[in-house]
């Protein structure tokens, strides 16, 4: 169990409305991810952080924000929700010691935007 | 673009047999390979990863790395009904804290 808690599971909301996901880890890991997970597509880097108020973009970061005011909060925020965003988002941790570099997931978060 | 590529599948093979699922990936400088395994519905957990070419074993689980042909494989013996899900395949450049590149998976179901 690698402490890692998101909320909500599921979220039903409109196209147009702000959406915040949450991830929080129980076990102070400086790096911390957001992914999504779409049929064909595998699961996609959207922002990382390397620490507080320290993140940056992955590779799909267009319409998400992010911030870390805190090293246990990682918070992935849609500011006008599209239908394209609706998905399955995961958070990830990495830890810094043992399996150095590995990922290891939240139980995921699917949200739904009509 | 730093592509992993695996057979969608599905991947059926009789309970008690070997199923071999297999990886190609495009960058010849990825230093680490990773097999996580993914129910429906629920979240990726890590399997096995390997750096060094050759076979790492763990349990009934076996990855092999072949860096000069770019191919990666995850053999499972006397495969188990609960073994039934989708493996992801995941490639990064380094040894440290790396972007991932994830294929899309192979859906594997073992027929009791």
């Amino acid at each position: 169990d690698a402490g890692i808690t998101q909320s909500p599971r599921h979220k039903v909301t409109e196209t147009g409305t702000p959406v915040t996901l949450r991830c929080h880890q129980t076990e102070n890991h400086r790096y911390m991810y957001w992914y999504r997970q779409d049929p064909g597509h595998g699961l996609r880097l959207i922002h990382y952080s390397y620490g507080v108020k320290d993140t940056d973009k992955g590779e799909v970061s267009d319409g998400y924000s992010v911030s870390r005011s805190k090293t246990e909060d990682f918070l992935l925020t849609l500011e006008s929700a599209t239908s394209s965003q609706t998905s399955v988002y995961f958070c990830a941790i990495s830890p810094s010691g043992g399996a150095v570099g590995t990922l290891f997931f939240g139980e995921g978060s699917r949200l739904t935007v009509l | 673009q730093k592509e992993v590529e695996q057979n969608s599948g599905p991947l059926s093979v009789p309970e008690g047999a070997i199923a071999s699922l297999n990886c190609t990936y495009s960058d010849r400088g990825s230093q680490s390979f990773f097999w996580y395994r993914q129910y429906s519905g629920k979240s990726p957990e890590l399997i096995m990863f390997i750096y060094s070419n050759g076979d790492k074993e763990d349990g009934r689980f076996t990855a092999q790395l072949n860096k000069a042909s770019q191919y990666v494989s995850l053999l499972i013996r006397d495969s188990q009904p609960s073994d039934s899900a989708t493996y992801l395949c995941a490639v990064k450049l380094g040894l440290g804290y790396d972007q991932f590149y994830f294929g899309t998976g192979t859906s594997l179901t073992v027929i009791p």
